[in-house]
């Protein structure tokens, strides 16, 4: 994950908004993912933006990209205690678009 | 249906045996990858599939060895492993090798070397 960063750790209070956020390193990349994975279980495909695209949003989620920045955000509404889990922010580079690089993961707790 | 299912979902091996991962998907999906998962570490790429052939091997040691037996199934073999290989084994796929659709993932194999 050295080409995709994100913050290590995230706490947010039931009701209130998250917002994960993410750089990448690849101003080729086609595709940008955001996957969730709780704990003992695989990896859940959230959401994915095309990079021509700013702004995609599907229900409580929203997918802001800035490609100037190389900057991905991913706001949760209303978070709830089951969207507690560790989100992955991938992208699809160009030049391998087999492969998806994946930052470290940013590890969401919410609190009552 | 958009799962990908994997069994087992744990497994426990000495050093010395031999076992198998299996990845089964009915979507249609012709890629199909497996993916090595270390404790709070983002997955690492191991192997792609397309259209059962073998097209990526990201110098993964040969005591793992893939094998595609059909567009649904796929298998991880397993031998003379290492303590280090402890880990989750994630299977994925997607419409094809160049993911430019969703790339769905199962919820892994928790495999411990002893």
């Amino acid at each position: 994950g050295e080409d995709v960063e994100q913050s290590l750790f995230l706490s947010v209070r039931e009701g209130d908004s998250s917002v994960i956020n993410c750089t990448y390193t690849d101003s080729s990349s086609t595709y940008l993912y955001w996957y969730k994975q709780e704990p003992g279980a695989g990896l859940q495909l959230l959401t994915y933006i095309f990079s021509n695209m700013d702004m995609k949003q599907d229900q409580r989620l929203t997918v802001l990209l800035n490609k100037k920045d190389k900057h991905l955000s991913l706001r949760i509404a209303d978070t709830q205690t089951g969207d507690s889990a560790i989100y992955f922010c991938a992208e699809r580079p160009r030049s391998n678009d087999y492969k998806l690089s994946f930052g470290a993961g940013t590890t969401v707790t919410v609190r009552a | 249906d958009t799962e990908v299912t994997q069994t087992p979902k744990h497994l426990v091996m000495g050093m010395t045996n031999k076992k198998s991962l299996k990845c089964e998907q009915h979507m249609g999906h012709r890629a199909m990858y497996w993916y090595k998962q270390k404790a709070k570490k983002p997955p690492e790429l191991m192997f792609v599939y397309s259209y059962e052939k073998l097209s990526i091997n990201e110098s993964v040691p040969s005591r793992f060895s893939p094998e595609c037996p059909n567009s649904s199934l796929l298998n991880l073999h397993l031998h003379a492993l290492q303590p280090e290989d402890s880990a989750l084994y994630l299977c994925a796929s997607s419409q094809d090798e160049r993911m430019n659709t969703e790339a769905f993932f199962g919820q892994g194999t928790r495999l411990t070397v002893v």
